[in-house]
């Protein structure tokens, strides 16, 4: 059993660095991609970023100047920084593990174990 | 960035009912298409890989179909535990893209 604990601070004010983090348990940290995911209230999923466990990175190209996720210094965590934060990135943000699996003609990667989720609140 | 396009947006079913959602996306995905359940207050959870292969421990009830632009997530029996919304995603093309979702109420 895989379980994701995500944690960070919930309130910003603009201008500031969102900064989350995400504990693996249970499962093995190297083989996998550990993705970044937000969801406005009441709106569709957006996909932040993902890293590997060697600390390869993927950015969605729409937050790429201001996102960075790296590796944790501590063993099985990786950590998600959003810099100069307004009022639209107020979210719930989920930490996931992609994961490949055999389908027809080849891999196919979906989020299969997801973090609880943390609301980051963007207001002056 | 390829754009995925869910229909309905919401739905009212009763148990029992059979429920078809369609996903289309803006550009062929070949069979790169997810689908998720998403409850109120929780995190998505993983329903369909690839088009159409089930995730591990979810009832046989949900089935996925299609490949190309177009694809369908089927509800065969509706349970009172399927009420949530759905959304689906690919994973053929960076940046991962989801869908609007679509809500199943009672």
């Amino acid at each position: 059993q895989v379980q994701l604990q995500q944690w960070g601070a919930g309130l910003l004010k603009p201008s500031e660095t969102l900064s989350l983090t995400c504990a693996v348990n249970g499962g093995s940290f190297s083989g996998y991609f550990w993705n970044w995911i937000r969801q406005p209230q009441g709106k569709a999923l957006e996909w932040i970023g993902d890293i590997n466990h060697r600390g390869i990175t993927n950015y969605n190209p729409s937050l790429k100047s201001r996102v960075t996720i790296s590796v944790g210094t501590s063993k099985d965590q990786f950590s998600l920084r959003l810099s100069s934060v307004t009022a639209a990135d107020t979210a719930v943000y989920y930490c996931a593990r992609g994961a490949g699996s055999s389908c027809t003609g080849g891999t196919c990667y979906a989020s299969d174990w997801w973090g609880p989720g943390t609301l980051v609140t963007v207001s002056s | 960035d390829i754009q995925m396009t869910q229909s309905p947006s919401s739905l009212s079913a009763s148990v029992g009912d059979r429920v078809t959602i369609t996903c289309r996306a803006s550009q062929s995905i070949s069979i790169y298409l997810n689908w998720y359940q998403q409850k109120p207050g929780k995190a998505p959870k993983l329903l369909i890989y690839g088009a159409s292969s089930l995730q591990s421990g979810v009832p046989s009830r949900f089935s996925g179909s299609g490949s190309g632009t177009d694809f369908t997530l089927t509800i065969s029996s509706l349970q009172r535990e399927d009420f949530a919304s759905y959304f689906c995603q690919q994973s053929y093309g960076m940046p991962q893209t989801f869908g609007g979702g679509t809500k199943v109420e009672i």
